[in-house]
């Protein structure tokens, strides 16, 4: 158990739905990253929170939002599904400007 | 912004050594990680450099080359286990999030 705790494991739905991801950090963490990785690909960098606010974003969709909440877990909303979303869906935390980052073991996500 | 370069794939002999090289060009560095991959899982942090040189952890080493914005993971007595994806990254001097490059492919055989 890395510390880093997401759910669901595992996600199966439909073209133009809505999901939600959520995920909880290592004890003590502030910053959390969310990350999507499709087949073969490399991982993909999609936004960041640090104690709640908002501090940077990658290539993330319109379709897609996330939010960090006071007791510090995150959620990351994906909605109006398309089947190119299909992948794994990386949640990661580290401490204050610390060495470590200790990744969650992701959401995979299938639409179909 | 950041730009990083792996190799794709490479193979390697069971009790060998191989050498996994990472160029990166980069507007705010803080650091360069290493992470293990297997297929499907979770990366696993292996090694971290923020200053010039050899960093020695067991197997596996890594060294940095800020100048030549340059880094390899050396990976010895090579395992069947560590057949995996192993990511460089890149950390980014003002918000601290991690890019990474594409990953390479290890496979080690008998």
């Amino acid at each position: 158990d890395s510390g880093v705790t997401q759910t669901p494991k595992h996600l199966i739905t439909a073209t133009g739905q809505r999901v939600t991801l959520r995920c909880s950090p290592r004890s003590g963490d502030l910053s959390v990253y969310w990350y999507q990785q499709s087949l073969d690909q490399g991982l993909q960098f999609l936004i960041q929170y640090y104690n709640g606010e908002e501090r940077a974003k990658g290539n993330i969709l319109e379709r897609f939002s996330a939010q960090q909440f006071p007791d510090l877990h995150s959620e990351l909303n994906l909605s109006s599904l398309e089947l190119g979303d299909s992948a794994l869906y990386f949640c990661a935390s580290s401490g204050d400007r610390g060495d470590g980052y200790t990744f969650g073991s992701g959401t995979r996500l299938t639409v179909v | 912004g950041q730009n990083i370069d792996q190799p794709t794939e490479m193979t390697a002999t069971e009790g060998a050594i191989v050498q996994i090289n990472c160029t990166y060009q980069t507007s705010g560095f803080n650091g360069l990680f290493w992470y293990q991959q297997h297929a499907g899982e979770a990366p696993t942090f292996l090694s971290y450099n923020v200053l010039d040189g050899l960093e020695e952890k067991g197997r596996f080493s890594s060294f940095l080359s800020r100048s030549k914005g340059y880094s390899y993971l050396l990976l010895k007595e090579l395992q069947m286990k560590d057949s995996a994806s192993y990511l460089c990254a890149v950390r980014d001097y003002n918000t601290d999030k991690l890019i990474f490059g594409t990953g390479t492919r290890l496979q080690v055989f008998p």
